[in-house]
């Protein structure tokens, strides 16, 4: 089965740029999508695609992929943006339907 | 955008099954999928499995194939999932999402997340 790895935990100076990122095998085949959670919060869709951003989601928020690694960048990070972040992708299992997170990466505006 | 509505917590015992509701409200419900994603405490998410209404089959993930059920009820624009023999590991809080599939250049995401349902198991 796919799976897919995530820093546990990241930290970004307020205004600074961070990218947190995801690596696994099935990232050469699919797509990664982003989610933002907060706590006690269901999570929300801040990048999918090559690029792309969900009306409402700010364009601090940017996504790019390199062979099997995901990125996730917030330029000019915001105190509002400290959360949790979660990967997704398609998985390999031929599933049509299955996927795969990430473990998660909690970031922490200072 | 479709707004999704999930059923309300649940405590059981272990052994016992739950059954957790998603209706769908405000857009298409039939040809999107409906995954269901469940985060236990301190957790990451993790994916169970999905159905399209509109042809009625499910996926599931191999780690919960033998133990869920996923249905989805066109005329009342509703998901569910049932989950059985539960252990204390499955307290977790359950979502449901719109799985949409944008082929090469959009991807899979879920667009559309229910409020989640905390399932408690304990004796």
């Amino acid at each position: 089965s796919s799976e897919l790895t995530q820093d546990p935990g990241v930290s970004v100076a307020l205004g600074q740029t961070v990218r947190i990122t995801c690596q696994g095998d099935s990232l050469r085949s699919y797509s990664a999508s982003w989610y933002q959670q907060k706590p006690g919060q269901a999570p929300v869709l801040v990048i999918y695609g090559k690029n792309s951003r969900p009306s409402g989601i700010p364009d601090r928020f940017s996504g790019s992929t390199s062979g099997d690694t995901a990125s996730l960048t917030i330029t000019g990070a915001q105190a509002e943006d400290e959360a949790d972040y979660h990967c997704y992708s398609r998985d390999t299992s031929g599933n049509h339907l299955g996927g795969v997170f990430g473990g998660g990466t909690k970031l922490t505006v200072l | 955008q479709v707004q999704l509505v999930q059923s309300g917590a649940e405590v059981k015992k272990p052994g016992s099954s739950v059954k957790v509701s998603c209706k769908a409200s405000g857009g298409i419900f039939n040809t999107y999928a409906i995954s269901w994603v469940r985060q236990a405490p301190g957790q990451g998410l993790e994916w169970m499995g999905g159905i399209i209404p509109l042809f009625g089959i499910p996926n599931y993930a191999q780690k919960f194939q033998a133990r869920v059920t996923i249905t989805a009820d066109k005329s009342t624009n509703t998901a569910y999932m049932e989950l059985n023999s539960l252990r204390s590991e499955d307290t977790a809080v359950y979502y449901c999402g719109r799985d949409v599939e944008g082929g090469l250049d959009e991807g899979a995401r879920f667009d559309s997340w229910g409020q989640g349902t905390l399932v408690t198991v304990s004796s």
